[in-house]
């Protein structure tokens, strides 16, 4: 069944990266895009950005630009979403999501970044 | 793009029929779909293309609208239903989700 697994929780200090990975599975990689939305405790559901599998190519959103990088690795099915410059307002669950144009299905399971000094 | 769900917070008895409603600040043709998310769980596809049942989910969820004015509705509210609602636009990038609606038990 087609699934996207993610790496483990984080504890990240401020200032510092953090990288966060999401293994898919059961579909061809390279079909279909993968988004990262991220949710802060208590807080709502915040779309970070896109990246196109199969080139690379990526577009994110305005709020995260230049503090965001997300690649891909084909050889291992993996995507990367790595968030730099972190502070505390970035503690949130991490989501990555595959995305048909119309949709977002499946999602993985989220991973948990705390930022603390 | 920006979504605006009503209400914010919905308290509600087993068997009630529910109706959430986003709307959007321009429009997003028929670009909407509807997640349900449970505590710590990742959320769930409902609804895309604004009114197209995702495979498995019951029948009871229904979606409509088109435009700038989008609804979910529950016909008969169960118990597993007892979540957060979410909208979401793919129309226009950056892509925007609605601020939720928690479903409680009355």
């Amino acid at each position: 069944q087609v699934q996207l697994v993610q790496s483990g929780a984080e504890v990240a200090k401020p200032g510092a990266s953090v990288k966060v990975s999401c293994k898919a599975s059961g579909y061809t990689f390279t079909n279909y895009y993968i988004h990262w939305v991220r949710q802060a405790p208590g807080q709502g559901l915040e779309w970070m950005g896109i990246i196109d599998p199969s080139g690379g190519s990526t577009t994110y959103a305005q709020k995260f630009q230049g503090r965001v990088t997300m690649t891909r690795d084909t050889s291992t099915s993996t995507l990367y979403m790595e968030l730099s410059s972190l502070r505390s307002e970035d503690t949130a669950v991490y989501y990555c999501a595959r995305g048909p144009t119309s949709r977002f299905d499946p999602w993985g399971q989220g991973t948990l970044v705390t930022v603390s000094s | 793009i920006q979504l605006t769900q009503s209400p914010s917070f919905l308290s509600a008895s087993v068997g009630d029929r529910v109706t959430i409603t986003c709307r959007a600040s321009q429009g997003i043709s028929n670009y909407l779909a509807w997640y349900q998310q449970k505590p710590g769980r990742a959320p769930d596809l409902l609804i895309y293309a604004a009114y197209t049942l995702q495979s498995g989910v019951p029948s009871r969820f229904s979606g409509s609208g088109s435009g700038t004015e989008f609804t979910l509705t529950i016909s008969s509210l169960q118990p597993e239903d007892f979540a957060t609602y979410y909208c979401q636009q793919l129309n226009t990038y950056p892509l925007t989700f609605g601020g939720g609606t928690k479903v409680e038990i009355k």
